[in-house]
């Protein structure tokens, strides 16, 4: 119950184009949902998150939808450049009152191709 | 306006050598997260600290791994009696208080085990 799946493993996007990674959770104690960028040899960057009480949240060209009664969500990229070639990670966790561990998802490897 | 600081970034020890990991939050952080990550994994949470308490270890291995954050200096991790499958990368995470959910990550650090 405390997983989060994140799909697909791996993914080649043309520049320009769309990218989209989902994720599915099981806790419907998850009140909290960051996606995260790692480039090789970094660390994770915090992207964006998300907060159950609004279906979708934008920054840039970077884009989360939730479906709260699906328990799930997505990361979009719109005009997907090379420099967004990196391996991202969706993440849930609780709210105040509990110690806010993330559950982090498998990762996606995005290839954006020139 | 420093972000979370690890040290060593890499650390090669033989087996049954012990392994000292040390990560500085962010300036104004009081609340620490070590995560550890596999090769070709996500990350797995393992403990969570504040100031002189550890709040929350319910991932770390029951044997050999334990973590401290002192009121003075850096939160460490140490492993004794390393053996190879604690090779990974290791990363520290700070927030700023419990319900602040935003954790920023250091660079980690990678642990070889020979």
């Amino acid at each position: 119950q405390q997983q989060v799946k994140q799909s697909p493993q791996s993914l080649i996007v043309q520049k320009g184009g769309i990218s989209i990674i989902n994720c599915a959770y099981e806790n419907t104690a998850f009140d909290y949902f960051p996606w995260y960028q790692q480039f090789p040899g970094k660390g994770p960057a915090l992207l964006i998150a998300i907060r159950p009480d609004v279906s979708e949240k934008k920054e840039g060209r970077f884009t989360i939808s939730f479906n709260k009664s699906a328990k799930q969500f997505s990361l979009h990229i719109m005009d997907s450049q090379p420099g967004d070639s990196a391996t991202y990670f969706c993440a849930a966790s609780t709210g105040s009152g509990n110690t806010g561990k993330l559950i982090f998802g498998q990762g996606t490897t995005l290839q954006v191709k020139p | 306006n420093a972000g979370v600081m690890q040290n060593p970034r890499h650390l090669v020890r033989r087996r049954g050598q012990e392994a000292r990991l040390r990560c500085s939050p962010m300036k104004g952080h009081s609340h620490v997260y070590w995560y550890r990550q596999l090769p070709e994994e996500g990350l797995k949470f393992m403990v969570y600290l504040q100031k002189e308490n550890i709040i929350d270890e319910s991932g770390m291995p029951k044997e050999r791994f334990s973590a401290e954050f002192p009121k003075e200096g850096p939160s460490i991790l140490r492993i004794q009696q390393v053996v190879r499958g604690d090779s990974a990368a290791y990363f520290c995470a700070s927030s700023l208080q419990i319900g602040e959910h935003e954790q920023y990550f250091g660079p980690g650090t990678r642990l070889t085990v020979t």
